[in-house]
C-alpha cells in the first residue's frame, strides 16, 4: 500500500503562471518531507523541505505547503519557467534509525511548461 | 567537489549473467541506499545501510546483493534470479536518522538485460 501518493501523473502549465503539485501521505510517522525534481536519464536532485512542526516553507520562486491535519503537501512554483520541466518526486520520512529514516517516495508527476 | 558516483552510467547484461553497479560516495555519510526506477513506479527502495559492515533488505530486494566493506563503496549486484532487471538504478547516501536533511542521488545506472 503506498504510503506517499502523487495522483497526477502529469501536469501542463503556461510559462510565468503558477504550478502546483500536490502528495498525499498515509502515515502518521512521517515528520520530513522533500520534494525532488528528476531529469530524463539523471539522478535526483533536491528542491524543498518541510519539518512536520511547520506548514510552510519558501525558497525562491518555490514554496512548500504542508497541511498534517489532512496529510497533505503541495509545491508551488512562481513563476514557471520551461527549465522547470521535469519529473518531481515527493518524498517523507521518519524520525529516529532504521528503516523509520528512510525516504519512502511518491510515484512523481511530470509538469511541463510551456513558452 | 563532494557527491556521489556511480559507474558506468549505461550497462548491458545478458540473461543468466551477474552484473555489479558501482556506487562510491565521499561526503561522509554513515547512511547509502538503492533504489529503483521503472516508468510510472517512483522509486522503489532495493537495500539500504545505515552503518558499514550492516546492510538490510528494502522493499523489492529480491534477486540483488549488496556488500558494505567500507563507508565510501555500496556496489550493487543484480543477479540472475532478478526476474526483471532492466531499469534505472539510483543510489543515495545521508546522515542517517537524524531527520531533518536530505539524500544525496548520483547520476544513475541504466541497466539493459540483452
Amino acid at each position: 500500500d503506498q504510503q506517499v501518493k502523487q495522483n497526477s501523473p502529469s501536469l501542463s502549465v503556461q510559462e510565468g503562471r503558477i504550478s502546483i503539485l500536490n502528495c498525499d501521505y498515509t502515515n502518521s510517522m512521517f515528520d520530513y518531507f522533500l520534494w525532488y525534481k528528476k531529469y530524463p536519464a539523471e539522478g535526483p536532485t533536491f528542491l524543498i523541505s518541510i519539518s512536520s512542526i511547520k506548514d510552510k516553507n519558501e525558497d525562491g520562486r518555490f514554496t512548500v505547503f504542508l497541511n498534517k491535519s489532512a496529510k497533505h503537501l503541495s509545491l508551488h512554483i512562481v513563476p514557471s519557467q520551461p527549465g522547470d520541466s521535469a519529473v518531481y518526486f515527493c518524498a517523507a520520512r521518519g524520525w529516529g534509525g532504521g528503516s523509520q529514516g528512510n525516504l519512502i517516495f511518491g510515484k512523481g508527476t511530470k509538469l511541463s511548461v510551456k513558452p | 567537489d563532494g557527491g556521489i558516483t556511480q559507474s558506468p552510467k549505461y550497462l548491458f547484461r545478458k540473461e543468466g549473467q551477474n552484473v555489479t553497479l558501482s556506487c562510491e560516495q565521499n561526503l561522509n555519510h554513515d547512511a547509502m541506499y538503492w533504489y529503483r526506477q521503472d516508468p510510472g513506479q517512483g522509486l522503489r527502495l532495493i537495500y539500504y545501510s545505515q552503518i558499514v559492515n550492516d546492510f538490510q533488505k528494502g522493499d523489492i530486494a529480491e534477486g540483488y546483493s549488496v556488500s558494505r566493506e567500507k563507508k565510501e563503496s555500496f556496489p550493487l549486484t543484480v543477479t540472475s534470479a532478478q526476474k526483471n532487471p532492466t531499469a534505472f538504478y539510483l543510489c543515495a547516501s545521508s546522515i542517517p536518522g537524524t531527520g531533518n536533511t536530505e539524500a544525496f542521488f548520483g547520476q544513475g545506472t541504466r541497466l539493459t538485460v540483452v
